[in-house]
């Protein structure tokens, strides 16, 4: 059964500080790996999907890294603001279609 | 920018009543999900749905649970029978494709079962 994880659970910050964190999965069979960013009451943002060995990818502050051999992304905030305070997931597929999620990183930017 | 919706945002309900929590997935898409998470746990898989049919489900989707896809543009998703244990956040989504396309989430609807 796939099993991703990721640290830390939660994460406080002051505003214009750098952070990242770390999703973890099964290096066999992977597939892809996805990010996401939560706020509470709505819908849960796509941010990436990333697929290959060494992908990097970049949403604004955002970046993503993927490295598949030893299974495991960082997602790093460059210069952190109130508005990135969220929950992030992070999720790869378990099979077939569905998602297998991580219990996400609480994220809480103090200004 | 095109949005998963759903209905309704919370939904109260006495054990043992059946609930039907309501998705308008993105009009192009292809493939319709519903997951969901229990308080304090992660998000987890309930149902796929493609071409008129589950083509995936967990072993929580059970008997009670059912999908369906009655018109062009909604997804449901019935419990029959509710249980204290169903309380949870429920999430419909949709993609264009498979695993490695984006899945595109609705805000979810709270189910509270008393």
């Amino acid at each position: 059964i796939l099993n991703v994880e990721q640290s830390p659970q939660s994460l406080h910050v002051q505003e214009g500080d750098s952070t990242n964190f770390t999703c973890s999965f099964p290096s066999s069979n992977f597939y892809a790996l996805h990010w996401y960013r939560w706020e509470t009451a709505k819908s849960p943002e796509a941010l990436f999907v990333m697929t290959l060995n060494g992908d990097e990818k970049k949403k604004g502050r955002i970046s993503a890294t993927l490295n598949t051999k030893e299974g495991y992304s960082y997602l790093y905030i460059k210069g952190s603001q109130p508005e990135d305070s969220a929950t992030y997931l992070c999720a790869s597929p378990g099979g077939g279609n569905k998602l297998v999620f991580g219990a996400g990183t609480i994220l809480r930017v103090k200004s | 920018e095109p949005e998963v919706t759903q209905t309704p945002s919370h939904q109260v309900t006495q054990m043992g009543q059946e609930v039907i929590l309501r998705c308008v997935p993105i009009s192009n898409h292809l493939y319709f999900y519903w997951y969901r998470q229990i308080l304090g746990q992660k998000v987890e898989f309930l149902v796929s749905f493609y071409n008129n049919e589950i083509s995936e489900k967990s072993e929580i989707f059970d008997d009670q649970f059912s999908v369906e896809r009655p018109d062009g543009s909604n997804f449901t998703l019935k419990i029959r029978s509710t249980k204290l244990e169903d309380s949870a956040m429920y999430f419909c989504a949709s993609s264009a494709s498979r695993a490695t396309d984006t899945q595109y989430f609705g805000p979810g609807t709270r189910l509270t079962v008393l």
